[in-house]
């Protein structure tokens, strides 16, 4: 079992709807947990950080993390063509290097 | 960009020569990480460094060799490259705290012919 599994998509929604993205892992050392948003042919991008279980919100985004289940989400709501890139997850544990998901394609249209 | 430059950008060279790639930071930050990024097989650690002169094997270090005299240089060797080495290259840095999460470049796109 790989330690963290993202669904690779590709995922498409018209524009305005909520996009629902989420990762599972396997190793519940794992504290920190991150989202990254990669557009076509540039570095990926930290877009969310979160440290402990819950709901994180900054503007149109929600990350949300259930380490009981070991399972993280990513919401965007009111999506637009610009939210479309590729999102990927990534967890630690402590000073250990991070583990990534494989990423997920998502395309909004307009 | 958290004041990150990889260069060259891109690069086409044919199987067998030496590639050396480069990442300058702005950050002063500790942590420097090579990766590289394939469809199927998302990001995968190469080489990473803690320190001026400090580095340490990634999940797939074989073929590459890396190097760091000054805080804000990293670099990656391929000694002689294969068409496996077809990829793209991101550099990312982070600072000493456990909870400090990556930032990364832009890329290199390294074709091997």
């Amino acid at each position: 079992q790989k330690e963290v599994e993202q669904d690779p998509g590709p995922l498409s929604v018209p524009e305005g709807a909520i996009v629902s993205l989420n990762c599972t892992y396997s190793n519940s050392a794992f504290q920190y947990f991150m989202w990254y948003r990669q557009y076509s042919r540039k570095g990926p991008e930290l877009l969310m950080y979160t440290y402990s279980s819950g709901n994180k919100e900054d503007g149109r985004f929600t990350a949300q993390v259930d380490k009981s289940s070991k399972y993280i989400s990513l919401f965007i709501r009111d999506s637009q063509p610009s939210d479309s890139a590729t999102y990927l997850c990534a967890m630690k544990a402590g000073n250990n290097r991070l583990a990534f998901g494989k990423g997920n394609q998502v395309v909004v249209i307009p | 960009d958290a004041g990150i430059t990889q260069s060259p950008r891109h690069k086409v060279t044919e199987t067998g020569t030496p590639v050396t790639l480069r990442c300058h930071q702005t950050e002063n930050h500790r942590y420097m990480y090579w990766y590289r990024q394939d469809p199927g097989h998302g990001l995968r650690l190469i080489h990473y460094s803690y320190g001026v002169k400090d580095t340490d094997k990634g999940e797939v270090s074989d073929g590459y060799s890396v190097s760091r005299s000054k805080t804000e240089d990293f670099l990656l060797t391929l000694e002689s490259a294969t068409s496996s080495q077809t990829s793209v290259y991101f550099c990312a840095i982070s600072g000493a705290g456990e909870n400090s999460p990556l930032h990364f470049g832009n890329g290199t796109r390294l074709t091997v012919t």
